[in-house]
């Protein structure tokens, strides 16, 4: 059981380039979520999703899309990077409605670090 | 919107010492969880508080959950090393999985 895995650790990209960002989850979950993470602003939330083939905007959409053609993936894309989106990307998945105990509690990948030149 | 906001931004100890880290919320809560996120890390879930005026400890840790739903805190004892990193508050948005997470109070040690 790995819970929650995340494609790349670490990238470098120039800007005007696009990347994909992979997560993966294998504990079933509903819900899954993208935040990035910035020094002294928290975790803001980019875009999540309540089920397969559904996605919602969250607090910091601008500039990303993102797809969740099967429950156990959630792809993060960047289709022309800014250096402005330089951060730390956290995926996120939860029970969500409906599941065990605490529906809500999130649990987090390793993050992915993103530097664009 | 809701907010989530946590005080202090930053907490310097001494190790053995206490302190308090708060949080605050503009709306009135379901639950409110804590995560801790360990310097290079990701953040993982400590507690969820559910119930108005609960209170919840974890060895040196303790979490309380205001009577009003909005406001909760995090005191912990005696300081150790191990609690070097970065608490997060957060509260769901109401009818709401979505999570609002407070900025952090990020805590360093003095050994």
């Amino acid at each position: 059981n790995a819970g929650v895995t995340q494609t790349p650790k670490f990238r470098v990209l120039k800007t005007g380039q696009s990347m994909t960002l992979l997560c993966a989850q294998d504990m079933n979950h509903e819900y899954m979520y993208w935040y990035r993470q910035d020094p002294g602003m928290g975790l803001r939330l980019i875009h999540y999703s309540v089920g397969e083939g559904t996605t919602a905007k969250g607090e910091v959409p601008d500039g990303y899309n993102v797809s969740r053609l099967k429950k156990q993936n959630f792809l993060l894309g960047l289709e022309s990077a800014a250096p402005s989106q330089t951060s730390v990307y956290f995926c996120a998945s939860s029970y969500g409605r409906g599941g065990h105990g605490n529906q809500e509690t999130q649990y987090f990948g390793p993050g992915t670090r993103l530097l664009v030149l | 919107g809701q907010q989530v906001m946590q005080i202090p931004q930053y907490q310097h100890v001494q190790e053995g010492e206490d302190f308090t880290t708060y949080c605050n919320s503009s709306t009135t809560l379901s639950n409110i969880q804590w995560y801790k996120q360990r310097p290079g890390g990701h953040p993982v879930f400590l507690i969820q508080l559910v119930k108005s005026g609960e209170v919840k400890k974890q060895k040196r840790l303790t979490f309380q959950f205001g009577e009003a739903k909005k406001n909760s805190s995090l005191h912990i004892t005696a300081t150790q090393t191990t609690d070097v990193g970065t608490y997060f508050c957060a509260g769901p948005f109401s009818n709401d999985y979505k999570l609002s997470f407070g900025a952090g109070t990020t805590v360093t040690v003095r050994a």
